[in-house]
């Protein structure tokens, strides 16, 4: 089973600023199948990013996905106030379990 | 509008038993396989179980292996997932999600990219 850690638990930053998350995996991950989703209170979470760098349907350019093998990034270039949640990256390979990283929670500072 | 709707979720004791409905609507169900992720209080998400586009495959994650069975129909475009044999630590909201893909340049890519607004199971006496 592929494990994912995110990094860091929490991010405090302020609206403007550009934020950089984290994502490791055990073992390699095809960039194919590396999701990010960005999850609100109360609310379902959102695809953001697929194949690790391609930008769901109506996701601003504001996000930007990179990486390969282990190691991924989610980055936010400009931060606006709706983009505080928590975000969460995904491994989708050719066979379950599709493992979830622990989740990055992107505070207001 | 493409939607996934789940129902069913509720408070139940444990070792009781429960199923939920996933609707959906604004899209053809019977080409898409589905998955069950769920998020306990506070926590993050898991993923659950996963069915292939007639239900002829079906996957599951080791907590819930032997206990929970995910199903769908396709002329009713509903999926569901019977729980069984509940414990305190099945205690999440349930979200249905839709199986996306696309093909780039021979190389597919999977994600999950619709998801329903979950249904809440309690397991508590």
């Amino acid at each position: 089973e592929i494990v994912l850690t995110q990094s860091p638990g929490t991010l405090s930053l302020s609206p403007g600023e550009r934020a950089t998350l984290s994502c490791r995996a055990s073992q390699s991950v095809s960039s194919s199948y590396l999701a990010w989703y960005q999850q609100k209170p109360g609310q379902a979470p959102r695809l953001l990013i697929y194949g690790a760098s391609s930008r769901a349907t109506g996701i601003p350019d504001r996000f930007s996905g990179s990486g390969s093998g282990t190691d991924f990034t989610l980055t936010i270039s400009r931060l606006e106030p709706e983009d505080f949640a928590v975000y969460y990256c995904q491994q989708y390979g050719s066979s379950p379990p599709y493992s979830f990283g622990q989740g990055t929670k992107l505070e207001i500072k | 509008e493409v939607q996934l709707v789940e129902s069913g979720g509720g408070l139940v004791q444990p070792g009781g038993s429960l199923r939920l409905s996933c609707a959906a609507s604004g899209f053809t169900f019977s080409s898409y396989w589905m998955h069950w992720v769920r998020q306990a209080p506070g926590k993050g998400l898991v993923w659950v179980s996963r069915i292939n586009s007639d239900g002829s495959s079906t996957s599951y994650a080791d907590s819930v292996k032997g206990r929970f069975t995910i199903s769908r129909d396709n002329a009713k475009n509903t999926l569901y997932l019977q729980m069984n044999s509940l414990r305190a630590e099945d205690t999440a909201v349930y979200y249905c999600a839709r199986k996306g893909w696309e093909l780039q340049q021979d190389y597919y890519y999977y994600y999950m990219d619709v998801w329903g607004k979950g249904t809440t199971v309690t397991v508590s006496s």
